[in-house]
């Protein structure tokens, strides 16, 4: 069984860009969740889909967005990039909410 | 705010050493899960304890909840190269549509041959 597909798994913009992340979950998997990690603050939790609707968000502010599809896949943008949205950028997906998480290698944003 | 703190931040051993790192909060959490995460990738689920004072054996690492659910602590015996890497434990709030994991910062581990 594949495990968590995260594309493109490097990136680079500058200040003031927008980027858009994409995940694709274990077959099957209906529930994705976005982990942002730093250095300085570890694995701070963004949100969290189920069947299309986001069920829980942490403390980012709106610049960061997500979404997903009918098949499970998702998508993360942030916009209007600051040199501190530098960071790798996780994904998880679990059979259904509250289930054990598995991640994805990540994507490694650099802002400058 | 920290709700997860791990300890220690840093640590470095000899191959076959003994090591204990801990997580502590003031929270009391429904269940906490251990991961390890290695360079380049994602966190891979270790264990997850649910009870109060349960212990869970994994080969040589063994995994303690404290019998408030609000600390636990992972011990490796006889540390080996391949145990080198980011622990991060996570603490699981409530259940259903409410469900999150908060992590700490985690304890980065490098074994010397």
């Amino acid at each position: 069984k594949a495990g968590v597909t995260q594309t493109p798994r490097y990136l680079i913009k500058t200040r003031g860009q927008q980027v858009t992340l994409s995940c694709s979950p274990i077959s099957g998997h209906r529930s994705v969740s976005w982990y942002q990690q730093t250095p300085g603050q570890g694995l701070q939790f963004l949100f969290e889909y189920f069947s299309e609707t986001q069920r829980n968000k942490g403390n980012f502010p709106g610049r960061f967005s997500g979404r997903q599809f009918s098949n499970s896949r998702s998508e993360m943008n942030v916009s209007t990039l600051e040199l501190g949205d530098s960071a790798l950028y996780l994904c998880a997906s679990s059979l259904v909410l509250d289930n054990e998480q598995f991640f994805g290698p990540g994507t490694r944003l650099t802002v400058l | 705010t920290q709700l997860l703190e791990q300890s220690p931040q840093f640590l470095s051993i000899q191959e076959g050493e003994n090591l204990t790192v801990y997580c502590n909060s003031s929270s009391v959490f429904s269940s906490l899960q251990w991961y390890r995460q290695e360079p380049g990738e994602g966190p891979v689920l270790l264990v997850t304890v649910v009870t109060g004072g349960e212990v869970k054996k994994l080969k040589r690492l063994t995994f303690q909840f404290g019998d408030a659910r609000k600390d636990s602590s992972l011990h490796i015996t006889a540390a080996q190269p391949g145990d080198t890497g980011l622990y991060l434990c996570a603490g699981a709030r409530s259940g259903g549509s409410n469900y999150k994991l908060t992590f700490g910062k985690g304890t980065l581990l490098t074994v010397n041959p």
